[in-house]
């Protein structure tokens, strides 16, 4: 089955700088890559998501970047802002089945100001 | 859009006791809900897929008669967490899945079993 890997699992920046959180994922059918924020005792909230077809993907300060080749992709967070901190998900799905995500073990970012 | 809800949102109970968890879309349709659990400072383990209508699929290692999975309608899944005992104390997490595949996550049930 998929496994998702994720790196690193902690990352602190200064408030400004910019964050790179990397994933790789095993199995060469997956097309579905959402990325997810998940702050203290709350819920996972999707940030960015890019699909197979697509190489890269902005949205304001957050990018996503998709190798398919290389099976990885990357979380790009310009300009980080405290309220950035927080620990991010990333995952993998194929589009066969029931769309099943498989998680990446997270990355705790802290943005100090 | 894209909400779901989750009852209740924390739960104690005793050893050996069951536990019943619902999840709901509350302005969507999901044919398909997932179940999650996540322990501290853990990723997400998906637990299993719920399809309305028809019978839950686990992933390894979950035993199903353990944790009961009904999906009676497009916008309810429920898990029962039977003879709970303290090392299923966890977060759960549901999640549903909308028309475009996005997966909208609840917001989660803390269960302690003393």
């Amino acid at each position: 089955g998929e496994n998702v890997e994720q790196h690193p699992s902690t990352l602190s920046v200064q408030e400004g700088d910019s964050a790179v959180i990397k994933c790789t994922y095993s199995d060469s059918a997956s097309n579905y890559f959402p990325w997810y924020k998940q702050e203290l005792g709350k819920r996972p909230q999707l940030i960015i998501d890019i699909r197979s077809n697509v190489g890269e993907k902005k949205d304001q300060r957050i990018a996503v970047t998709l190798n398919k080749t290389a099976k990885h992709f990357s979380l790009h967070i310009t300009e980080t802002q405290p309220e950035d901190s927080a620990v991010y998900f990333c995952a993998a799905s194929t589009s066969g089945g029931y769309n099943k995500l498989i998680f990446g073990a997270g990355t705790r970012l802290a943005v100090h100001p | 859009g894209a909400v779901v809800s989750q009852h209740p949102s924390w739960v104690i109970c005793k050893s050996g006791t069951s536990v019943k968890i619902e999840c709901r879309s509350l302005d969507f349709q999901a044919t398909t809900m997932f179940w999650y659990r996540q322990f501290p400072k853990q990723s997400l383990m998906l637990m299993a897929t719920s399809n309305e209508g028809s019978k839950a699929t686990y992933e390894q290692g979950v035993e199903k008669d353990k944790f009961l999975i009904n999906h009676a309608s497009l916008t309810l899944s429920t898990l029962t967490v039977t003879s709970a005992h303290p090392e299923d104390s966890s977060f759960y997490i549901c999640s549903a899945r909308g028309l475009s595949g996005t997966q909208y996550f609840g917001p989660g049930t803390r269960l302690l079993v003393l």
